[in-house]
């Protein structure tokens, strides 16, 4: 069974750009979610998206945005990018959202 | 607002000893209780779920217990081996249940 898995692996951006990320869940699982971990600020969650709804959002800015496509496949978008956003990104997948979640391997994303 | 913490933020043992990991969570309406390892610069792997009505769950050499009256989660791991040398993190769900509130980490180094 395949895990969570993330594309890209790395990104590099310059500041003001804005970049997507894609993120494929365990087949059957309809919650997808996104983290942000920093050395400084941890583990942070982003939203949750559950059949194409997004059902939960964290306190980040509206240059962070995502949606969920029919097959569970999610995006996360950052517009405008600032170089606080260089980060690992994770995705999490669950069977409904409250049970036990799964990570992919993250996407690290280096602004300049 | 949920917050855990995790004591301590490192941790170095030889190899072979068991050892106690502690996670604490000010709010004790949690559906869920996981715990994760990651290695640097990965993605995270889940280690054991204990659901809210469970008190412990195993796994191999791991033994991880749940006190919600209390606001206290132990991650019990016998043995140590060299390649268990990671962050372990553990995280909760509450209100928001598709939310996952993350600890600072444990970084633990089995040394040989």
């Amino acid at each position: 069974k395949a895990g969570v898995t993330q594309t890209p692996r790395y990104l590099i951006k310059t500041r003001g750009q804005q970049v997507t990320l894609s993120c494929s869940p365990i087949s059957g699982h309809r919650s997808v979610s996104w983290y942000q971990q920093t050395p400084g600020q941890g583990l942070q969650f982003l939203f949750e998206y559950f059949s194409e709804t997004q059902r939960n959002k964290g306190n980040f800015p509206g240059r962070f945005s995502g949606r969920q496509f029919s097959n569970s496949r999610s995006e996360m978008n950052v517009s405008t990018l600032e170089l606080g956003d260089s980060a690992l990104y994770l995705c999490a997948s669950s069977v409904t959202g409250t049970t036990e979640a799964f990570f992919g391997q993250g996407t690290r994303l280096t602004v300049v | 607002k949920q917050e855990v913490t995790q004591i301590p933020a490192a941790l170095s043992v030889p190899e072979g000893e068991n050892l106690v990991l502690n996670c604490s969570f000010t709010d004790s309406a949690i559906y869920n209780l996981q715990w994760f390892r990651q290695d640097p610069g990965k993605g995270l792997t889940s280690l054991l779920l204990i659901q809210s009505s469970q008190r412990e769950q195993t796994s191999g050499r791991l033994n991880a217990s749940l006190d919600k009256s209390s606001g206290r989660s132990t991650l019990y791991i016998a043995a140590s081996q060299p390649g268990d040398s990671a962050t372990y993190l553990c995280a909760s769900n509450t209100g928001t249940a598709s939310k996952l509130t993350f600890g600072t980490g444990t970084r633990l180094q089995v040394t040989l």
